[in-house]
């Protein structure tokens, strides 16, 4: 069965550095997404792509983030000075892109980001 | 604005015994509503989903749920738990009926199971 898959599964950074964490969706979808989840608190949307752009961002997705699809099959999310506060775990999603219904999204196991 | 209530932090049951998880949203359009399930290290996987039509809706791992919009609620059910049931679960609403495909989740309820 298809899955998301995500790498690196931890990582650990200084705060001030830049992080890229990757993300491989499901191989015909074209709607793509990040979460994040800070420890002991809700699943928060930070940002949705389509079709090689941005469709939508939460206000947590300031100037410091970034998402790219560098290739026709990964998916980047950049955060390019990290703060104590963005260490969560972060989870990539992707689903169908027929936007005329509902989308299911299919999540990755996550990657989690410790900011030291 | 759009929200979605586990009111149960944490559950712990017995073996073989039911479960019912609660999830409330408070959302103005026509719901999509979702059941995840996060295994330890593990991401999220998708238990069910309700989108239209009959309102109780089977799922994956013998769960189901049921959608009742005079109290805003569509809880998660299993007759008979089992050991690997122990995880923790995430109720979600899709906002697509505002123009939006993010997801708005509740804030999970862990499930332990006794043996």
């Amino acid at each position: 069965e298809p899955e998301v898959t995500q790498t690196p599964s931890h990582q650990v950074t200084q705060m001030g550095q830049e992080v890229i964490l990757r993300c491989v969706p499901i191989s015909n979808h074209l709607y793509f997404y990040w979460y994040r989840q800070i420890l002991g608190q809700k699943v928060e949307f930070l940002v949705s792509f389509y079709n090689n752009e941005i469709s939508e961002k939460s206000e947590i997705f300031d100037d410091q983030f970034s998402v790219e699809r560098p290739d026709g099959s990964n998916f980047t999310l950049k955060i390019r000075s990290t703060k104590l506060e963005d260490s969560a775990m972060y989870f990539c999603a992707s689903s169908v892109g027929e936007t005329s219904v509902v989308e299911t999204q299919y999540f990755g196991p996550g990657t989690r980001l410790l900011v030291l | 604005a759009q929200s979605v209530t586990q009111p149960d932090i944490h559950i712990t049951v017995s073996e073989g015994a039911s479960l019912e998880l609660r999830c409330n949203y408070s959302y103005g359009a026509t719901p999509y509503l979702f059941w995840y399930v996060q295994s330890p290290g593990q991401g999220l996987q998708l238990l069910l989903k309700y989108f239209s039509g009959d309102t109780l809706v089977q799922g994956i791992k013998g769960f189901e749920a049921e959608f009742k919009r005079s109290q805003s609620s569509f809880n998660l059910r299993k007759p008979s738990v089992h050991w690997s049931d122990a995880a923790e679960y995430f109720c979600a609403v899709d906002n697509s009926g505002a123009g939006s495909y993010q997801l708005t989740f509740g804030k999970g309820t862990k499930l332990s199971v006794i043996p």
